[in-house]
């Protein structure tokens, strides 16, 4: 079984209507992210969390809330999709750099992906 | 804020070695990571440097000058496998408050016979 799971795998949705992807790990990690993936843009940060009560915005996070139920568990909605939301959506976790040392590496383990269409 | 530059497509033949360049303008720097993804999969963490210098793991190395602001991955004996995208990553220095990684857009290495 995936350390990082994601669901759904893929979606399409309709403009203006509301959806859900979720996140739960397994690996123990207090911190979690979402991303994006678009074609020739790379990964953008969206949210990020570091432990339950800390939330964070990222790069790129209008259109978009986040919500970190538990420590293993962290949700992107969006309220009402638009066609540019159209994307892959990974999530994320990592251990504190300074858990593995002062030159941890703060390695990212990721989910499998979401690939959301808005139409 | 964070700007980083990669090549977007690289082409190379099995069994050659191949370099994938990175230059980055950042506020603050605590290190550069790679990632390799392939196509419709998650990225995977390669390698981080922190300090000048070369961190080899097997057939893969990666380098770092913090003076240049540049790194590259080498990947050396390449495999028809290593066709993937692969994206550096600069983490913010930790004294500006954050852990942030903040990806390139990518290089997209195709291996060929």
């Amino acid at each position: 079984d995936a350390d990082v799971t994601q669901t759904p795998r893929n979606r399409i949705t309709k403009t203006g209507k509301r959806i859900m992807l979720e996140c739960s790990q397994t690996k123990g990690h207090d911190r979690m992210y979402w991303y994006r993936q678009d074609p020739g843009l790379g990964l953008r940060l969206i949210y990020y969390s570091f432990d339950v009560k800390d939330i964070n915005k990222g790069e790129i996070s209008d259109g978009y809330s986040v919500s970190r139920q538990a420590q293993a568990k962290f949700s992107l909605s969006l309220e009402s999709a638009i066609p540019n939301q159209t994307a892959l959506y990974f999530c994320a976790t990592s251990v504190p750099t300074g858990t593995s040392g002062p030159l941890g590496t703060g390695e990212l383990f990721f989910g499998e992906g979401s690939r959301l269409t808005v139409l | 804020g964070q700007s980083l530059e990669q090549p977007s497509e690289v082409t190379a033949v099995e069994g050659a070695i191949v370099q994938i360049n990175c230059t980055y303008q950042t506020s603050g720097f605590y290190g550069l990571s790679w990632y390799q993804q392939h196509d419709g999969g998650a990225p995977t963490f390669l390698s981080y440097n922190a300090l000048d210098g070369l961190e080899e793991t097997g057939r893969f190395s990666s380098f770092l000058s913090r003076s240049d602001s540049y790194g590259y991955l080498l990947l050396q004996e390449l495999q028809m496998k290593d066709s993937a995208s692969y994206f550096c990553a600069v983490r913010d220095s930790p004294w500006a408050g954050s852990y942030q990684l903040t990806f390139g857009k990518g290089t997209k290495l195709s291996v060929i016979p």
